[in-house]
């Protein structure tokens, strides 16, 4: 069964730090691109960042560049996100994403980790 | 970059057909795909739509979706309507980066 797990999320203070973890199994992931999505509470879909198969490109959404970093291991099956300088407005549901081997879009989701940034 | 604009929210009643639109706010919505994707209350979303028009399987044929060059939008139409359909709807497309629009509440009473 194809799964993506997210784990890392919690309570953390403004300007604190976060890794967040997204176990892959069930697919072959070093074959696929992988995003990271979030949603605010009561708000829409917001693509935060993605990497390619081998790690070598990556990309971020404006309002978190320099401070958010994705990552990967493919021997470990396993994205990351190292989320630095915490803004309230950071506070989501994370979900981590596998993107179809065709097009830009997400074909496999988890089931999210909760950030909370709060004093 | 580019946005995606959608209705906040549609109502529909049971067996009837609904229309969510999916504005682009500059490029060509024919340049890049477009997906739809459905979120229910306390679930992470799925798809019901991807390029542009196609349907993954285990999803009903109720689900179609279409793009209009001339007004530079997409759209998801829904008929048949049940009241399991209920649920939030999201387009997304990309060019440089992968773009979602707002969200459509879809109630259906």
């Amino acid at each position: 069964e194809v799964q993506l797990v997210e784990s890392g999320g919690g309570l953390v203070q403004p300007g604190g730090s976060l890794r967040l973890s997204c176990a892959a199994s069930g697919f072959t992931f070093s074959s696929y691109w992988m995003s990271w999505v979030r949603q605010a509470p009561g708000k829409g879909l917001e693509w935060v960042a993605n990497i390619k198969q081998d790690g070598s490109e990556k990309y971020y959404v404006d309002s978190v560049k320099g401070r958010f970093t994705i990552s990967r291991d493919n021997a470990k099956n396993s994205l990351y996100l190292q989320m630095n300088s915490l803004r309230a407005e950071d506070t989501a549901v994370y979900y981590c994403a596998r993107e179809s081997t065709v097009t830009p879009r997400m074909d496999v989701w988890g089931k999210g980790t909760t950030v909370t940034v709060s004093s | 970059n580019f946005m995606l604009t959608q209705p906040h929210s549609v109502s529909e009643s049971p067996g009837k057909t609904v229309t969510i639109s999916c504005t682009r706010s500059s490029g060509s919505i024919a340049s890049n795909y477009v997906q739809w994707y459905q979120q229910r209350p306390g679930s992470s979303p799925t798809t019901v739509i991807y390029e542009d028009n196609q349907r993954p399987s285990g999803v009903p044929d109720r689900f179609s979706g279409s793009i209009d060059s001339s007004s530079n939008s997409a759209s998801l139409t829904i008929s048949g309507l049940k009241t399991e359909d209920e649920a939030d709807y999201y387009c997304q497309s990309y060019d440089s980066s992968v773009v979602f629009g707002g969200g459509t509440k879809l109630t259906v009473l």
